[in-house]
């Protein structure tokens, strides 16, 4: 049982250059999140799926698209990178007892 | 809507020190509400949780009540250990259950 995972642990970008952050759980859980983290803001959430099949914006969703693969993935993309988007990333999922479960993070660098 | 605030940090103590980190919330309903850690270069993890008013959450030494009438929910342990040192996050349950609402974390830096 590995919980959520992430894909790349870190990652150097040029400006305009896309990627795509992987984020997979194994706990059969139906909501999951992508949250970023910048220093002295606390967790800003970009999007979330709540179940299968859909997906929605957070606070922060500017830059960034998901796909909501299958139950277990929940995939964010950049399609063209800026220093604004600098910053670790994390994936999580929910319990239906509201817990979210974090995945160890991405950190990006975009020059 | 919903919102969490927290003491800014850093806090630093000595070892064996008592703790409190204050969190105070807004909310319309009755959300639930979360502690959650961060150690060093790893994702956030749940610390204790309470569900409603007068709950009592604990974990590893930490407790936290739910105190509805002062929108409180304070984290406090005796006796910090040097393995302690991390940043703390309180968070609640938002507008839509299916998302959290978090703090902007303390950080706390516990020294031998």
């Amino acid at each position: 049982n590995a919980g959520v995972t992430q894909t790349p642990k870190f990652q150097v970008l040029k400006t305009g250059q896309s990627m795509t952050l992987q984020c997979a759980q194994d706990m059969n859980h139906n909501s999951m999140y992508w949250y970023r983290q910048d220093p002295g803001m606390g967790l800003r959430l970009i999007y979330y799926s709540a179940s299968e099949g859909t997906t929605d914006k957070g606070e922060v969703p500017n830059g960034y698209n998901v796909s909501r693969l299958n139950k277990r993935e929940f995939s964010l993309r950049l399609e063209s990178a800026a220093p604004s988007q600098t910053s670790v990333y994390f994936c999580a999922s929910r319990t239906g007892q509201e817990t979210q479960y974090f995945g160890p993070g991405t950190r990006l660098l975009v020059l | 809507g919903n919102s969490v605030t927290q003491m800014e940090g850093p806090v630093t103590l000595s070892e064996e020190a008592f703790l409190t980190i204050n969190c105070t919330y807004t909310a319309t309903g009755y959300p639930s509400l979360f502690w959650y850690v961060q150690y060093p270069g790893e994702g956030l993890q749940l610390l204790l949780k309470a569900t409603k008013a007068d709950d009592k959450g604990s974990n590893k030494g930490f407790e936290a009540t739910y105190r509805k009438e002062t929108t409180s929910f304070h984290l406090e342990k005796g006796s910090v250990q040097v393995s302690d040192s991390a940043v703390y996050f309180c968070a609640l349950s938002g507008d839509s259950s299916y998302k959290l609402i978090f703090g902007s974390g303390t950080r706390l830096l516990v020294r031998p």
